[in-house]
């Protein structure tokens, strides 16, 4: 069974801080991909990264970073000097590599994180 | 551009009526999905079809039916026999080793 957690339900930050969201996973597969995703107001999902589990290497794109420990099975990711359009609802989710069950998604619960200006 | 598209976006049923939300995609993905999100709740799987004429239960399939006649559409009717419908549906398609995309959602009201 596969199972992602994310332990922070709520985070509230001032404008410009850094923030970091937390991802900790369980799975019996040894390959296997992470996914992050956004969900504003709006309610759509926005596809924000994906992390194979053979590939540690830490990935930044413009203000977001993820780190990837396959040692600690967590996924975590930082947003650097945060802004008011970061505020959303952040999934972290986890899926087999391949086999029966490959196409299916686990999601965490959630982290809600409001960007005070 | 490819995509998926839900409709309608918000809906509202009455006590004992089935009503259908409809998924489409033109984006050629095999595998279609439909979660159901409660507020602050994380996402549940419904139902999933892997292929054309096949689907399977997720986890809280009790209250709900799919269908898929075609690869592009994914159909989930909420029945009456689903005794809290009102939530967001969210439906999502994905290819192989590929995320997924998602709809837009419904908002589903019981009234």
């Amino acid at each position: 069974a596969q199972k992602v957690t994310q332990a922070q339900t709520e985070i509230s930050v001032v404008e410009k801080e850094d923030v970091t969201l937390d991802c900790v996973y369980e799975t019996r597969d040894t390959t296997y991909y992470l996914f992050w995703y956004k969900q504003p107001p709006s309610g759509e999902l926005v596809f924000l990264i994906r992390r194979n589990s053979f590939d540690e290497q830490n990935e930044i794109s413009g203000r977001y970073s993820w780190n990837f420990q396959k040692s600690t099975s967590s996924f975590n990711f930082t947003i650097t000097a945060s802004q008011v359009v970061d505020s959303a609802v952040y999934f972290c989710a986890l899926r087999p590599y391949s086999g029966a069950g490959s196409y299916q998604l686990t999601f965490g619960k959630g982290t809600k994180l409001s960007v005070i200006p | 551009d490819g995509g998926i598209t839900q409709s309608p976006k918000y809906l509202f049923r009455k006590e004992g009526q089935n009503v259908t939300l409809s998924c489409e995609q033109n984006l050629n993905h095999d595998a279609m999905y439909w979660y159901r999100q409660d507020p602050g709740q994380g996402l549940r799987l419904i139902y999933y079809s892997q292929i054309v004429n096949d689907f399977q239960k997720g986890d809280i399939a009790e209250g709900y039916s799919v269908s898929r006649e075609k690869k592009e559409s994914f159909p989930l009717t909420v029945t009456s026999a689903q005794k809290n419908p009102t939530a967001f549906y969210l439906c999502a398609s994905t290819g192989p080793r590929a995320g997924y995309t998602f709809g837009s959602g419904t908002r589903l009201t019981v009234v």
